[in-house]
């Protein structure tokens, strides 16, 4: 079985800091990793992924993920967080070995960006 | 360029209503899903279609069915709605090829059964 866990409900951080948004993985085999980002009611929109490779994997909007096989990591990070980039992050993963083409979402973190 | 489309927005049934929830992708897709978001939970599958003329069973699939009419539209049934089905619904759509490809999302559907 693959899952996905986001151990944060929400992150509170000021407008100019780092950021960052941590999901841990489980799956029988390798990963997909994927973080997606949804605004207010609206549909979730992909963010970045991790297929294989350079374990630090940059996406939109200035996001990055660090994938970590040892600790089953994939926190997604931002060197200087906007006002506009408060939302709710969902992490999700599809287990290779399984060919399960759906993912597997986590329960979601709130970004709190304070101006 | 309207991507996913789904209606209605907003839907309120009461007990034991029908209803089917439709979602079209113009983007040429060939696999379609059904997922539900409630409050902690994140996003949970109800069903998915690799491909026209074939579904599958999610995480959550009890209480709905769906139909893969051809490539674009992928629609979702409640028979007899329950108060437990009270969530967003959402569809979404991938390219076949390669397992790593991302999904594309609708804006959803909030359904509240009464």
């Amino acid at each position: 079985a693959q899952s996905v866990a986001q151990p944060e409900d929400q992150v509170n951080v000021a407008e100019g800091n780092p950021l960052t948004v941590k999901c841990t993985y489980s799956v029988s085999g390798n990963p997909y990793l994927f973080w997606y980002v949804q605004y207010p009611n609206r549909g979730l929109q992909f963010l970045l992924k991790y297929i294989t490779g350079d374990n630090l994997v940059k996406g939109s909007y200035g996001f990055e993920a660090e994938f970590n096989k040892s600790q089953t990591s994939f926190h997604l990070k931002k060197p200087s967080a906007l006002v506009s980039d408060s939302a709710l992050y969902f992490c999700a993963v599809r287990d290779r070995r399984t060919g399960r083409r759906a993912l597997t979402f986590g329960s979601g973190t709130r970004l709190q960006v304070q101006p | 360029n309207a991507g996913v489309t789904q209606t209605p927005k907003f839907q309120v049934l009461k007990t034991g209503q029908s209803m089917t929830l439709q979602c079209a992708q113009d983007m040429n897709h060939n696999s379609m899903y059904w997922y539900r978001q409630d409050p902690g939970m994140g996003l949970r599958l109800i069903y998915y279609s690799a491909s026209e003329g074939t579904t599958d069973k999610g995480e959550v699939p009890n209480g709905y069915n769906v139909s893969r009419l051809n490539k674009r539209e992928f629609s979702l049934r409640l028979e007899s709605a329950a108060p437990s089905q009270t969530s967003v619904y959402f569809c979404a759509s991938s390219e076949e090829q390669g397992e790593w490809s991302p999904l594309h999302f609708g804006n959803g559907t909030r359904l509240t059964v009464t």
